[in-house]
């Protein structure tokens, strides 16, 4: 079964840019989402098709996906960006989710 | 506004079974996929089932086939999780999902704030 690989944690300075990694085999031919969950929350989408934001998200949110590898890039990072990030995409008729990546802004 | 409730959650002994309920309103229901994610008390996300918009074709994880039905009134607005033969490992927060259309295929734009199912002696 296909999967997506995220580092468990992450860990940033405010101001600084954070890059999350996604990776799978030949992840570029799909469309890969990115959502922020924030404790004792329900995930939010927060990237789709591959670097789209959804009206609501700030500009400093942005995606990219080449290769094996799509990321997440949050510039300007904020203590508000504290959360989970979770990767997603399809394999088939099926859903694969990342593990997901904490973020740490501090 | 987009909203999405479910219900039917609790305890439940290993074995056993639940039916998870999720309503839907603020949207033409029967234009959209639906899905249920769950998460396990402390872990990531886990993609469980989905349900095509007209109830035609529905998919699942490799984890819970056999074990879990999916399926939807479009009358009523519901997507509908049956939960048979219960493991502990079952237990978590158990999310409806909206699939998006058009550019929004690919995505899940609205969730649901999840209910609990806890599998426990």
């Amino acid at each position: 079964s296909y999967e997506l690989t995220q580092p468990p944690s992450l860990s940033v300075s405010p101001g600084q840019t954070a890059t999350i990694p996604c990776s799978g085999d030949n992840l570029d031919d799909k469309y890969v989402c990115w959502y922020q969950q924030r404790p004792g929350q329900s995930p939010v989408l927060l990237i789709y098709y591959d670097s789209k934001r959804p009206s609501g998200f700030p500009e400093r949110f942005s995606g990219s996906n080449s290769g094996n590898t799509a990321t997440l890039t949050i510039s300007g990072t904020q203590t508000l960006d504290e959360a989970d990030y979770y990767c997603q995409a399809w394999d088939s008729s099926t859903v694969v989710f990342g593990a997901g990546t904490r973020l740490t802004v501090l | 506004q987009v909203q999405l409730v479910e219900s039917g959650g609790g305890v439940v002994q290993p074995g056993g079974s639940l039916r998870l309920s999720c309503g839907a309103s603020g949207f033409t229901f029967s234009s959209h996929s639906m899905h249920w994610v769950r998460q396990a008390p402390g872990k990531g996300l886990d993609w469980v089932a989905g349900i095509l918009y007209d109830g035609k074709k529905k998919d699942y994880a490799d984890s819970v086939k056999g074990r879990v039905s999916i399926s939807r009134d479009n009358y009523s607005n519901r997507v509908y999780l049956q939960l048979n033969s219960l493991r502990p490992e079952d237990t978590a927060v158990y999310y409806c999902a909206r699939r998006g259309f058009g550019v929004l295929l690919e995505a899940f734009d609205y969730w649901g704030q999840g209910i609990l199912v806890t599998v426990s002696s």
